[in-house]
């Protein structure tokens, strides 16, 4: 079946530092990748997205890069803060516009003050 | 933007019985819903695929029985977790497409429901 590998499962940096988390998907036909920041016990957030036209999104001090070829994806985050500790899930749309969403197995993030 | 309300968000009940969740799309309809169930430190695994009018998709390893689905309306859809068991307990989050902020469509997530079986 489809699958999302994502790592690291677990990221400490420094704050100020930068973070890289990088997925891999399987299914060469997928054109939406959202990335997902949750928080304990609460729903997953949408933090940025990319789609299969592009190479590269930024918003702020978040980036997400695309590799077709390769299928996978990165998260980047520059100059970490507190505040962006906590689980982040990549994931692949299966089965078209309004499909599915597939999840990596997260990673969690600590920033160290 | 869209969204999508969960309901309970807490629940306690005791083993055998039934317990039912329900998730909304408030500003929206949505003829397609999803059902994720996410253990503790793990990720979130689909369950099933809500459609309207017609019956729910499992996902392999799922049982139909034991996991209720009804998606009576464009706005509602419910998951019934019946005859629970410890082994139940965990984080339901349901989920619905959306137009989103920059005209294309996003996924939208209720706010989960934790449930524990006593």
């Amino acid at each position: 079946g489809e699958n999302v590998e994502q790592h690291p499962s677990t990221l400490s940096v420094q704050e100020g530092d930068s973070a890289v988390i990088k997925c891999t998907y399987s299914d060469s036909a997928s054109n939406y990748f959202p990335w997902y920041k949750q928080e304990l016990g609460k729903r997953p957030q949408l933090i940025i997205d990319i789609r299969s036209n592009v190479g590269e999104k930024k918003d702020q001090r978040i980036a997400v890069t695309l590799n077709k070829t390769a299928k996978h994806f990165s998260l980047h985050i520059t100059e970490t803060q507190p505040e962006d500790s906590a689980v982040y899930f990549c994931a692949e749309l299966y089965g078209g516009s309004q499909g599915n969403l597939i999840f990596g197995k997260g990673t969690k993030l600590s920033v160290k003050p | 933007g869209a969204v999508v309300s969960q309901h309970p968000s807490r629940v306690i009940c005791k083993s055998g019985t039934s317990v039912k969740i329900e998730c909304r799309s408030l500003d929206f309809q949505a003829t397609t819903m999803f059902w994720y169930r996410q253990f503790p430190k793990q990720s979130l695994m689909l369950m099933a695929t809500s459609n309207e009018g017609s019956k729910a998709t499992y996902e392999q390893g799922v049982e139909k029985d034991k996991f209720l689905i009804n998606h009576a309306s464009l706005t509602l859809s419910t998951l019934t977790v019946t005859s629970a068991h410890p082994e139940d307990s965990s984080f339901y989050i349901c989920s619905a497409w959306g137009q989103g902020g920059h005209g294309g469509n996003t996924i939208y997530f209720g706010e989960g429901s934790w449930l524990t079986v006593v």
